[in-house]
């Protein structure tokens, strides 16, 4: 079956540029996920939606990221004017879970690898 | 504030042999949930085990097995007969309404 695809794989950023990442979760997983990966670290919590209600985004490291899902499966994480320190691998993942706080698994995608020059 | 812990960058295991990655943690919570994620070079991270903060019994998945001690906020995974398949990154993580994951333990198995 289908897990969480994530595209592109690999992206390579100027430092300024606008960048959108986009997130498929699993068909019918009403939670998703947004996590940022810095080489050699564990995964940061950065945003979480509830079908299309984003219903936490206090991980967001400034209002150039912006996270959006709104037909409640598709999501796209945009990140505008580019830094260095942006560099990591963007994970995503899909929940049936229904409360943030549960017992359900989060089925993660492959995650892009976002390096900006 | 909720923080996770794994104090072994890295840990190596003789292939058949067991190991022992530890974790701790801090919540001011009484309900959460313990996991524990394997994510092998450049794969997917994927579920290993995972514990209800409620009961006190441990969890067991095959070969794999975790040692909770609430009280001492203490979540360590423990991989029996290791096999080369088990090399990866080892990521424990607590859910109370956002996951905090650990910053890993890469386990290496010799054969």
């Amino acid at each position: 079956g289908a897990g969480v695809s994530q595209s592109p794989r690999y992206k390579v950023a100027k430092r300024g540029q606008d960048v959108a990442l986009r997130c498929d979760p699993i068909s019918g997983h009403v939670s998703l996920f947004w996590y940022q990966q810095a080489l050699g670290q564990g995964p940061e919590f950065l945003t979480y939606f509830q079908n299309e209600a984003q219903l936490d985004k206090s991980g967001l490291p400034s209002d150039r990221f912006f996270a959006e899902r709104p037909e409640g499966s598709v999501s796209t994480l945009k990140i505008q004017r580019t830094q260095q320190e942006d560099s990591a691998v963007y994970l995503c993942a899909s929940s049936l879970q229904t409360a943030p706080n549960s017992y359900n698994e989060q089925f993660f995608g492959p995650g892009t690898r976002l390096t900006v020059l | 504030a909720q923080t996770v812990t794994q104090s072994q960058p890295e840990m190596s295991v003789q292939e058949a042999e067991t190991v022992t990655l530890s974790c701790t943690y801090d919540t001011s919570e009484s309900d959460y949930y313990l996991f524990w994620y394997k994510q092998p070079p450049s794969r997917q991270m994927i579920l290993v085990i995972r514990q209800e903060a409620y009961k006190q019994q441990n969890a067991t998945e095959n070969r794999f097995s975790v040692n909770f001690q609430k009280a001492a906020k203490s979540f360590s995974l423990k991989i029996s007969d290791s096999q080369l398949g088990d090399a990866a990154m080892y990521f424990c993580a607590l859910n109370n309404n956002d996951m905090r994951f650990g910053a890993g333990t890469r386990l290496t198995v010799k054969p």
